[in-house]
């Protein structure tokens, strides 16, 4: 049972453009939100997280946005650059208390 | 300050046989995690230590599939015997504490069983 899904395996966008990246997640005792990006052969990096709280946190090129009635999280990334591309996860947990449950991840080329 | 470290990066063996991966974690960092990543899925858990205690193996198959962190530090994740269907990135993470977002990753050990 999947409690956190990346439904695209795979986005591919131009340089300059945005990119946006798109996470749901079925267990609604998830307070807490964040976005992992992974290049190969290394371990994930954090990048930006989101508390139940607010519904919009941004940090320089990144925001995410929280739908919690949809149970719906989105990473927008603006302006897309080539250093961008790599597989990004979103991952969960309940205020901490529990392991970070982690999506499939979705791989975003940045083409120049 | 320096990072999770991992070794081996790369291990091949043939099913049935035994590994053992090795995993450093962030100095003062009291919990330790191990994930399994099978190639185009996500992390997933399979032991959550806090200091030198177990917190959550439930994921973790016992069968065949043994970790442990002496003295609250290092820890190793064992395998024995091995199966194809273990062939996966081993990542070890560590944090600060069991509720810090925190999360630092190492590189991994990539195992392949043949």
């Amino acid at each position: 049972d999947q409690q956190v899904k990346q439904n695209s395996p795979s986005l591919s966008v131009q340089e300059g453009r945005i990119s946006i990246l798109n996470c749901d997640y079925t267990n609604s005792m998830f307070d807490y939100f964040l976005w992992y990006k992974k290049y190969p052969a290394e371990g994930p990096t954090f990048l930006i997280s989101i508390s139940s709280i607010k519904d919009k946190n941004e940090d320089g090129r990144f925001t995410v946005f929280l739908n919690k009635s949809a149970k719906h999280l989105s990473l927008h990334i603006v302006p897309s650059q080539p250093g961008d591309s790599a597989v990004y996860f979103c991952a969960a947990t309940n205020s901490g208390n529990t392991p970070l449950v982690f999506g499939k991840g979705t791989r975003l080329s940045v083409i120049a | 300050e320096a990072g999770v470290a991992q070794s081996p990066r790369y291990k091949i063996i043939e099913k049935r046989q035994s590994v053992a991966f090795w995993c450093n974690p962030i100095s003062g960092h009291a919990t330790l995690y191990w994930y399994q990543q099978i190639l185009g899925q996500g992390p997933k858990l399979l032991i959550q230590f806090q200091n030198n205690g177990v917190v959550d193996d439930s994921q973790l198959p016992k069968d065949r599939f043994s970790a442990e962190r002496l003295k609250g530090v290092d820890s190793t994740l064992k395998i024995q015997p091995a199966k194809l269907e273990d062939s996966a990135v081993y990542l070890c993470a560590s944090s600060f504490d069991r509720g810090s977002d925190g999360y630092t990753f190492g590189s991994g050990t990539r195992l392949t069983v043949v």
